[in-house]
């Protein structure tokens, strides 16, 4: 079973629209951490927000939010106000304690186009 | 430079050569790993380096992969063999410790094309 997915394979938006891309996750584990990271056309992750389980406060940073919703199982961000530099493949991932090593598995990641 | 080094940038390769491809974390982390990123395939974990602890291998996909880190430091991916399907960006992440503690730092990727 995938354990994170991002059903939303491309999100083609108009500058200065307010955008979400949705994040799912299957875990067992109460100790978690998830994460998320641009990709932009030149091809190298960029790592925008870390989020341990326990801290299921949202997040701002600039004009970008994170909301972290156990109930649902749910990470999802939300950039406001687009612009054309945000356009990338967003990739939202899980890091979990099976085996003690913490490795992160990635989602399919969404493609955000933003026109201007 | 302070960032994730990886080498070469791209690699074409006939069906049935051997390709290595090198990755040169940033100084001082400990954790090193390779993902493979297939067109619409996301991330693709292949192999985990913590120090000097026996790596995880678990999602090397077949016994053609193979990867070595020498002195706790650089790392080599090794495919034998290579198939078309192998064809792929190959991308190296390196961490502190481990992702509990902080997040992963990825090069730019080794692209690889099998002809």
């Amino acid at each position: 079973a995938q354990k994170v997915t991002q059903a939303q394979t491309e999100i083609s938006v108009v500058e200065k629209e307010d955008v979400t891309l949705d994040c799912v996750y299957e875990t067992r584990d109460t100790t978690y951490y998830l994460f998320w990271y641009k990709q932009p056309p030149s091809g190298e992750l960029v790592f925008l927000i870390r989020r341990n389980s326990f801290d299921e406060q949202n997040e701002i940073s600039g004009r970008y939010s994170w909301n972290f919703q156990k109930s649902t199982s749910s990470f999802n961000f939300t950039i406001t106000a687009s612009q054309v530099v945000d356009s990338a493949v967003y990739f939202c991932a899980l890091s979990e304690a099976s085996g003690g090593s913490y490795i992160p598995t990635f989602g399919r990641g969404t493609s955000l186009i933003v026109h201007p | 430079g302070a960032g994730v080094s990886q080498s070469p940038s791209n690699k074409v390769t006939e069906k049935g050569k051997d390709v290595e491809l090198r990755c040169d974390p940033i100084s001082g982390h400990t954790a090193l790993y390779w993902y493979r990123q297939s067109l619409g395939q996301g991330l693709e974990f292949l192999i985990y380096f913590q120090g000097n602890s026996a790596p995880d291998k678990s999602g090397l996909p077949s016994d053609r992969f193979s990867a070595e880190r020498t002195g706790g430091s650089v790392s080599t991916l090794t495919i034998q063999r290579t198939q078309q399907e192998d064809s792929a960006v190959y991308l190296c992440a390196s961490s502190l410790w481990r992702a509990d503690t902080g997040e992963l730092f990825f090069g730019e990727g080794s692209r690889l094309t099998v002809l």
